[in-house]
C-alpha cells in the first residue's frame, strides 16, 4: 500500500535553529497537508497546498513557517528560527481528491526544541 | 468556526467488550466525517469515513453512522481485542464551509486489557 514518507523520525535542534522537516507524499496525489500534535493535544491543521502553491493556512502558520515542493517528490517544511513552543509531532498528508476520500498521514517528525 | 467533540480518555475496556467512543461536532457547511486510529508509534491511519447524513462507515469490525439531526459520529465495535488499543481521533473536512484540511477531536485513548 502506497506510504507518506517523513524524515526524520526525531529531531532536537536549538531553539533560535532552522528546521527542514522533509516528507515524501503518495506519488500520485496533488494536494499536501502539514499538522501539527503538541503532546497531549490535539492534532492541528497548519497548512495546505495544491499547484506548486498554498491553498490555505492556518492561524499557527505565521511568517516562522514555510513550505515547499522542491523537486517532483519531497514536501518541506521549514521553521525559520525555532521556539521552545514548537516542539511537537508534525505529520504530513497527502490526498488525491482534496480529502473528500480521506488524507493519507505519514509516521510525523518528532521535533524537540532545546 | 469547525470544531470536533470527543469523549476524554483514556478508556479501558477488557477484551471482547463493546466499545463506544462519542463524537460530536459543529460545522459551518456540510461535512464529511472520519474516523482515524493511530497506533504507537505510528502516523494517523483512516479507519473510516461518511461523506453524507445517514452514511454508515465500517472497517474491521468498527461502525459510525453520520447523524445529522444529533450532528454526531459515534464509532462503536461490538467486540474489542487487544490489539484495538491504540489513540482514536474523529475528524471532520468542511470544505463546503470553505476550509481545506481536517479538524481534529484531542483524541480518545482505548486501552483493551486482556
Amino acid at each position: 500500500e502506497p506510504e507518506v514518507t517523513q524524515t526524520p523520525s526525531h529531531q532536537v535542534t536549538q531553539m533560535g535553529q532552522e528546521v527542514i522537516l522533509r516528507c515524501v507524499p503518495i506519488s500520485n496525489h496533488l494536494y499536501f497537508y502539514w499538522y501539527r500534535q503538541i503532546l497531549g493535544q490535539k492534532v492541528e491543521f497548519l497548512v495546505s497546498f495544491y499547484n506548486n502553491e498554498i491553498s490555505e493556512k492556518s492561524e499557527i502558520f505565521d511568517d516562522q513557517f514555510s513550505v515547499e515542493r522542491p523537486d517532483g517528490s519531497n514536501f518541506t517544511l521549514k521553521i525559520r528560527s525555532t521556539k521552545l513552543e514548537d516542539s511537537a509531532m508534525y505529520f504530513c498528508a497527502s490526498s488525491g481528491d482534496r480529502g473528500l476520500g480521506g488524507y493519507t498521514f505519514g509516521s510525523g517528525t518528532r521535533l524537540t526544541v532545546v | 468556526g469547525d470544531s470536533v467533540t470527543q469523549m476524554e480518555g483514556p478508556v479501558t475496556l477488557s477484551e471482547e467488550a463493546f466499545l463506544t467512543i462519542n463524537c460530536t461536532y459543529t460545522a459551518t457547511g456540510y461535512p464529511s466525517l472520519f474516523w482515524y486510529v493511530q497506533y504507537p508509534g505510528e502516523g494517523l491511519q483512516l479507519l473510516l469515513k461518511a461523506t453524507k447524513a445517514d452514511d454508515k462507515g465500517s472497517n474491521k469490525g468498527f461502525e459510525a453512522t453520520y447523524r445529522k439531526e444529533t450532528t454526531s459520529f459515534h464509532l462503536e465495535k461490538g467486540s474489542v481485542q487487544v490489539s484495538d488499543s491504540a489513540v482514536y481521533f474523529c475528524a471532520l473536512s468542511d470544505q463546503g464551509g470553505g476550509a481545506d484540511g481536517l479538524t481534529f477531536g484531542k483524541g480518545t485513548h482505548l486501552i483493551i486489557q486482556p
